[in-house]
């Protein structure tokens, strides 16, 4: 059964950093593409970034273009996205989300539960 | 810049009707990075469809989607209690992009 599970959400102060993970199980992490999604409580879904199965390509959407940053450990099976000068608007439900094929926009075919992290002074 | 826009917002039915659910693209990309999600309360987006009409893995077959260029509809025949929730629909143009839902509620 494929699992993902995230981790790492926390209540942060502006201009906080925070590094989120997702553990993947039941399925050949390696050879899968991966993505972050974000929910702000109570609003639609929005796309923050993708992963190709071996790091070689990266994208971001324009909410995270020069604050957040994607990676993986194909090793440990794990994704992350390291959050920084984080601000009141970035409080969301972070989703991370496998492609169900290789290419960069291709559906997402499973999620995890999601982490919350809450941007307040 | 990409957007799509899904219509009604809101969709009152009673369970065994149908329903049918439109997204309208502001600009045309391919069908292929075209998907619904449903997100039932307090859960998780759920793939319903990709490539515009493929169906996912475990999805039922009442669930259907058609459409092309900047139009695309998901049908979900005969509504069990389950399938009210929100459905999102997304598409890749140069970023990968969520319209802002239809909820499908119990009338």
């Amino acid at each position: 059964e494929v699992q993902l599970v995230e981790s790492g959400g926390a209540l942060i102060q502006p201009g906080g950093s925070l590094r989120l993970s997702c553990g993947a199980s039941g399925f050949n992490f390696g050879s899968y593409s991966m993505n972050w999604v974000r929910q702000i409580p109570g609003k639609g879904l929005e796309w923050i970034s993708y992963i190709s199965s071996s790091s070689n390509t990266i994208h971001y959407g324009d909410t995270a273009k020069g604050r957040f940053t994607i990676s993986r450990d194909n090793g440990k099976k794990t994704l992350y996205l390291q959050l920084n000068s984080l601000r009141d608007e970035d409080t969301a439900v972070y989703y991370c989300a496998r492609s169900l094929g290789p290419r960069v926009g291709i559906a997402l075919d499973y999620w995890g539960l999601g982490t919350l992290v809450t941007v307040s002074s | 810049e990409l957007v799509l826009t899904q219509s009604p917002g809101t969709l009152s039915l009673s369970p065994g009707e149908s329903a049918t659910l439109s997204c309208r693209a502001s600009q045309s990309f391919s069908s292929g990075t075209f998907a619904w999600y449903q997100q039932r309360p307090g859960q998780a987006p759920r793939l319903l469809i990709y490539g515009a009409s493929g169906r996912a893995t475990g999805i039922p077959d009442r669930f259907s989607g058609s459409g092309s260029g900047t139009d695309f509809t998901l049908t979900i025949s005969r509504l069990e209690p389950e399938d009210f929730a929100v459905y999102y629909c997304q598409q890749y143009g140069s970023s990968l992009i969520f319209g802002g839902g239809t909820k499908v509620e119990i009338k």
